[in-house]
């Protein structure tokens, strides 16, 4: 079946960087574009970024653009997001999710999340 | 970017009522709208793609309709497994935004 493990996540300083993990089995994960979302304490869902099944295309919302950087390694079904520069707005927990296909936006197997919590 | 709002924010209701949650997106979104359920601690779950889809396995008391700019989730016969949050998303262009979120409770 369908799995999604993120990791990566803790008690990080301002001003400090985190890579996030996202190890995908059960799927071909080369064929799918993938996504981060986040949720900050309190809050709703909130979109972060996408990058499509080969990498070749990437988007982020306006709010991260520059600090945030998604990625991807398809010989070891892993997505990463890197985050630079974290600011107390970015704790959040961090979810991964698949996409039925690159440009659908129809994110239909969501991991359990991992948990940046950015504090001094 | 196409905003998303969501009515209403809340909503308590009792096991057994028919429930209906509101989308508004900020532009035409034809029927590129998706719905999530998510619990505290879970992972979000996708009940609904391009506005009236059920994904498979979600209960048929779930029903979605709407386009345009204007949709609906429908619960017939709210169950337990039920309370949580609903959001829905637009999937038309990136930035695929989420709506703020609908929180259903017990009554």
């Amino acid at each position: 079946q369908v799995q999604l493990v993120e990791s990566g996540g803790g008690v990080v300083q301002p001003g400090r960087s985190l890579r996030l993990s996202c190890v995908a089995s059960g799927f071909t994960f080369s064929s799918h574009a993938m996504h981060w979302v986040r949720q900050a304490p309190g809050k709703g869902l909130e979109w972060v970024a996408v990058i499509w099944y080969d990498g070749s295309k990437k988007y982020y919302a306006d709010s991260v653009k520059g600090r945030l950087t998604i990625s991807r390694d398809n010989s070891e079904n892993t997505l990463f997001l890197q985050v630079n520069s974290l600011r107390a707005e970015d704790t959040a927990v961090y979810y991964c999710a698949r996409d039925l296909e690159s440009g659908f936006y129809r994110l239909d197997y969501w991991g359990q999340g991992t948990l940046v919590t950015v504090s001094s | 970017d196409i905003q998303m709002t969501q009515s209403p924010s809340s909503l308590s209701a009792s096991v057994g009522d028919r429930v209906t949650i509101t989308c508004r997106a900020s532009q035409s979104i034809s029927r590129y709208l998706n719905w999530y359920q998510h619990k505290p601690g879970k992972a979000p779950k996708l009940l609904i793609y391009t506005a009236s889809t059920l994904q498979n396995g979600v209960p048929s008391r779930f029903s979605g309709s709407g386009s345009g700019t204007d949709f609906t989730l429908t619960i017939s016969g709210l169950q337990p497994e039920d309370f949580a949050t609903y959001y829905c998303q637009q999937s038309y262009v990136a930035p695929p935004e989420f709506g703020p979120g609908t929180k259903v409770d017990i009554k």
